[in-house]
């Protein structure tokens, strides 16, 4: 079956731009989640969505904003741009029912370039 | 606070030698415990996981790992390297509906 799918995969945006990516999940999976990769900070959480509610929230600024589908895809949303912000935005999904099924499958990500 | 630690940045082996990265966590309770791999410009892709029993976790590609409660460490091995498995190794712990994850270890392979 097909896996997680991100779009676009690269990115080039200018500071105070806002940005829309895009993750559809394995077809099933109801959970979606959201990390940030950078170099300095690593990978870290940003939310999760499961069933269009977001149940897990990390901690950054609200400019990080995201929503989920009733088909399950995801998006997720930064505003005023940053030059900070410049990094590889992963997605993830799993069927998010049950701690034995929590197993992440993880998107190639999105590379997003702030100039 | 729960936290993963990888002391190795970067590691070289020579091919056909054995590996270890090593994890360490910080966890009040019982940790369900990821390994992940990710090549150049690519996305995570799992190894392996514990969630109970076993101490010993086999993956694919041959790697292995074992759970040791009483060091709070989670290190990953495998026998023999291949070039193949040059990469960036993250270790994880679940966390509510998140994974928080080490700062990885960058795995080089010499011939």
């Amino acid at each position: 079956k097909a896996g997680v799918t991100q779009t676009p995969r690269y990115l080039i945006k200018t500071r105070g731009q806002q940005v829309t990516l895009s993750c559809s999940p394995i077809s099933g999976h109801r959970s979606v989640s959201w990390y940030q990769q950078t170099p300095g900070q690593g990978l870290q959480f940003l939310f999760e969505y499961f069933s269009e509610t977001q149940r897990n929230k990390g901690n950054f600024p609200g400019r990080f904003s995201g929503r989920q589908f009733s088909n399950s895809r995801s998006e997720m949303n930064v505003s005023t741009l940053e030059l900070g912000d410049s990094a590889l935005y992963l997605c993830a999904s799993s069927s998010g029912t049950g701690i034995l099924n929590t197993e992440a499958f993880f998107g190639q990500g999105t590379r997003l370039t702030v100039v | 606070a729960q936290s993963v630690t990888q002391p190795d940045i970067h590691i070289t082996v020579s091919e056909g030698a054995s590996l270890e990265l090593r994890c360490n966590y910080s966890y009040g309770a019982t940790p369900y415990l990821f390994w992940y791999v990710q090549s150049p410009g690519q996305g995570l892709q799992l190894l392996l996981k514990y969630f109970s029993g076993d101490t010993l976790v086999q993956g694919i590609k041959g790697f292995e790992a074992e759970f040791k409660r009483s060091q709070s460490s989670f290190n990953l091995r495998k026998p023999s390297v291949h070039w193949s498995d040059a990469a960036e190794y993250f270790c994880a712990i679940q966390a509510g509906t998140a994974l928080i994850f080490g700062k990885g270890t960058t795995l080089s392979v010499s011939s």
